[in-house]
């Protein structure tokens, strides 16, 4: 049981180029989630999805794509990066409970945009 | 937005004392409460959590109050070792934004040997 994996853990990208990363999950959860971490600021919600085949806007989608073709991966797309999408992303899963339930994070992707 | 702050954002304790980490959250309508631990370039590893229906639950050396009244949540740890030196978080989740979570910049707990 891996749990939440992310691939790459490293990249850099040039102003204007693209990429995706990639999570994983094999607890069988319903919900995944898409977060930047910035330095002295705590996680921001890019995107999450309740289901395969869902996706819905978190607090700062501005820049991304997100997809959820199967229900065990989530993927974060930029179509153009830009220097302001320096940042260290992590992707998180939960099940569906009724009152909240406990979010498990990957290991993150740092990725650096020059 | 809601607002998710610590009062501290750097705490330095002994090996072997206790440490008391403190959170203060604005939305009264949240409902549940995690703190996470996230060491050195690691993503964030769930410790405890509470719900509002609670004023205290209690793990392994770790301990989490909740004061509604005053909006605050705090973590104990009981004997802190070197190996909790890291960040922590705490995180809520208003009951009208179910499974979305609002995160704290975080507090550096330094353990010094």
């Amino acid at each position: 049981n891996a749990g939440v994996t992310q691939t790459p853990k490293f990249r850099v990208l040039k102003t204007g180029q693209s990429m995706t990363l990639l999570c994983a999950q094999d607890m069988n959860h319903e919900y995944m989630y898409w977060y930047r971490q910035d330095p002295g600021m705590g996680l921001r919600l890019i995107h999450y999805s309740v289901g395969e085949g869902t996706t819905a806007k978190g607090e700062v989608p501005d820049g991304y794509n997100v997809s959820r073709l199967k229900k065990q991966n989530f993927l974060l797309g930029l179509e153009s990066a830009a220097p302001s999408q320096t940042s260290v992303y992590f992707c998180a899963s939960s099940g569906a409970g009724v009152w909240g339930d406990t979010q498990y994070f990957g290991p993150g992707t740092r990725l650096t945009v020059l | 937005g809601e607002s998710v702050g610590l009062h501290l954002p750097t705490l330095s304790v002994q090996e072997g004392d206790n440490s008391i980490i403190n959170c203060a959250y604005s939305n009264s309508a949240s409902d549940y409460f995690i703190w996470y631990k996230q060491e050195s370039g690691k993503g964030p590893q769930f410790i405890i959590d509470i719900r509002s229906n609670m004023d205290k639950r209690q793990g392994q050396r770790v301990t989490v109050l909740l004061n509604k009244t005053v909006k605050h949540l705090s973590l104990q740890i009981a004997a802190t070792q070197p190996g909790d030196s890291a960040v922590y978080f705490c995180a809520e989740n208003p009951k009208d934004n179910f499974n979305k979570f609002y995160f704290g910049s975080g507090t550096k707990l330094n353990v010094k040997p």
